[in-house]
């Protein structure tokens, strides 16, 4: 089955450094990537969706410049929160999908726990 | 209107009891269908895709499409306190970039 891992799990920053997560499709080729952020008890948001070798799109109001979404190969993509604060502390979770046609839907990764101290 | 929206929770079933989650959507020309179970923590898993109108059944998981009436539904027989959870269902159209629409999520909870 489709595998999709996310590194790092946890991670606790200081306010202004930048994290960067990254997410590998293990056993097939994701053409496509997601980023969501889910606060408490809310549904997951999609920030961004990234296509290998092109720049990724943003949903309305997210950030482009905070949040750098890289998508360089068909098994990796990354998501650097830059300029780190306290309100970007969050579940980021990274899903990737194969290429149409194939049986691998929606993968998640495990996600990331973002705190800004 | 919201593009997918879930029965409010939240749902608490007897042991062995059916859980029953509903969700509708508001674009008609969606095509694929998710149910996705999360546990407080972590993060989603793929517990039924649909595409068809009709059942699809998956050991104690029952999904249902109706797109006349814009609605997929998920059953849970003999309910157990594993399943408690919270349900997340997922729709998505080729013409919006096949993106995932998540409804709120239905949490439920199998009480012993």
């Amino acid at each position: 089955g489709a595998v999709v891992s996310q590194h790092p799990s946890r991670v606790i920053c200081k306010s202004g450094t930048s994290v960067k997560i990254e997410c590998r499709s293990l056993d097939f080729q994701a053409t496509t990537m997601f980023w969501y952020r889910q606060f408490p008890k809310q549904s997951l948001m999609l920030m961004a969706t990234s296509n290998e070798g092109s720049k990724a799109t943003y949903e309305q109001g997210v950030e482009k410049d905070k949040f750098l979404i890289n998508h360089a190969s068909l098994t990796l993509s990354t998501l650097t929160v830059t300029s780190a604060h306290p309100e970007d502390s969050s579940f980021y979770i990274c899903s990737a999908r194969g290429s149409p046609g194939t049986n691998y839907g929606y993968t998640f990764g495990s996600g990331t726990r973002l705190t800004v101290v | 209107q919201k593009e997918v929206e879930q029965n409010s929770g939240p749902l608490s079933v007897p042991e062995g009891a059916i859980a029953s989650l509903n969700c509708t959507y508001s674009d008609r020309v969606s095509q694929s269908f998710f149910w996705y179970r999360q546990y407080s923590g972590k993060s989603p898993e793929l517990i039924m895709s649909i595409y068809s109108n009709g059942d699809k059944e998956d050991g104690r998981f029952t999904a249902q499409l109706n797109k006349a009436s814009q609605y997929v539904s998920l059953l849970i027989r003999d309910s157990q306190p594993s399943d408690s959870a919270t349900y997340l269902c997922a729709v998505n159209t080729r013409s919006n970039d096949y993106k995932l629409s998540f409804g709120a999520g239905t949490t439920v909870t199998v009480r012993a």
